[in-house]
């Protein structure tokens, strides 16, 4: 089973700052099938990367992947208030598709 | 406007039975896989499986596979999750989702479109 180890924890950044989520495998990622995932409080989960670095329907150009074989980085640009959520990474290139245990931004 | 509504939170004892529901509207429902992800308190993601509402056609992770049952009534554009005989380590919130399509390619394992989730706690 392939485990993802997201870090940090937690970020606290302002607006208009840039965050960088990190999101690490424990072995290679099989054709980086990695997607990453925003949920806002309250809200459904949200897809916003598939395949390591192509955004999904509707998802603003702020939002970017990167990465291969084993370390993924989500980088969003001009943070705004509403990006506050917790992130998640999935890989899918391997079964059990496994997920990683959750990035918490915080906008200050 | 694509929509999953979940039926509401559980309470039940170990040993119960349990079924829980994901109804699907804004598309066509049988042509879309729906997944089945558990949250446990504190704790991260996990995918369980999905369904394939068209043909009930039916995927489950190792970890899953014969403690749960996924299933679709594509009659009335539902997917379900069931146990048999619940136990404690069962609580958790649990997510249905539809499988993700971009313009070119299907994923059946990750997903864009998820429900409100349904929180089951079982405990004596």
């Amino acid at each position: 089973e392939i485990v993802l180890t997201q870090s940090p924890g937690t970020l606290s950044l302002s607006p208009g700052e840039r965050a960088t989520l990190s999101c690490r495998a424990s072995q290679s990622v099989s054709s980086n099938n990695l997607a990453w995932y925003q949920q806002k409080p309250g809200q459904a989960h949200r897809l916003l990367i598939y395949d390591a670095s192509s955004r999904a329907t509707g998802i603003p150009d702020r939002f970017s992947g990167s990465g291969s074989g084993t370390d993924f980085t989500l980088t969003i640009s001009r943070l705004e208030p509403e990006d506050c959520a917790v992130y998640y990474c999935q890989q899918y290139g391997s079964s059990p598709y496994t997920f990683g245990q959750g990035t918490k931004l915080e906008i200050k | 406007e694509v929509q999953l509504v979940q039926s509401g939170a559980e309470v039940k004892k170990p040993g119960e039975s349990l079924k829980i529901s994901c109804k699907g509207s804004g598309y066509s429902f049988t042509s879309y896989w729906i997944g089945w992800v558990r949250q446990m308190p504190g704790k991260g993601l996990e995918w369980m499986g999905i369904v394939y509402p068209g043909d009930s056609d039916t995927r489950y992770s190792p970890s899953f596979q014969g403690q749960v049952t996924i299933s679709a009534d594509k009659s009335i554009s539902t997917a379900y999750l069931q146990w048999s005989s619940l136990k404690a380590s069962d609580t958790a919130v649990y997510y249905c989702a539809r499988e993700f399509c971009s313009s070119t390619s299907c994923y059946n394992v990750i997903f864009d479109f998820w429900g409100q989730g349904t929180l089951v706690t079982v405990s004596s």
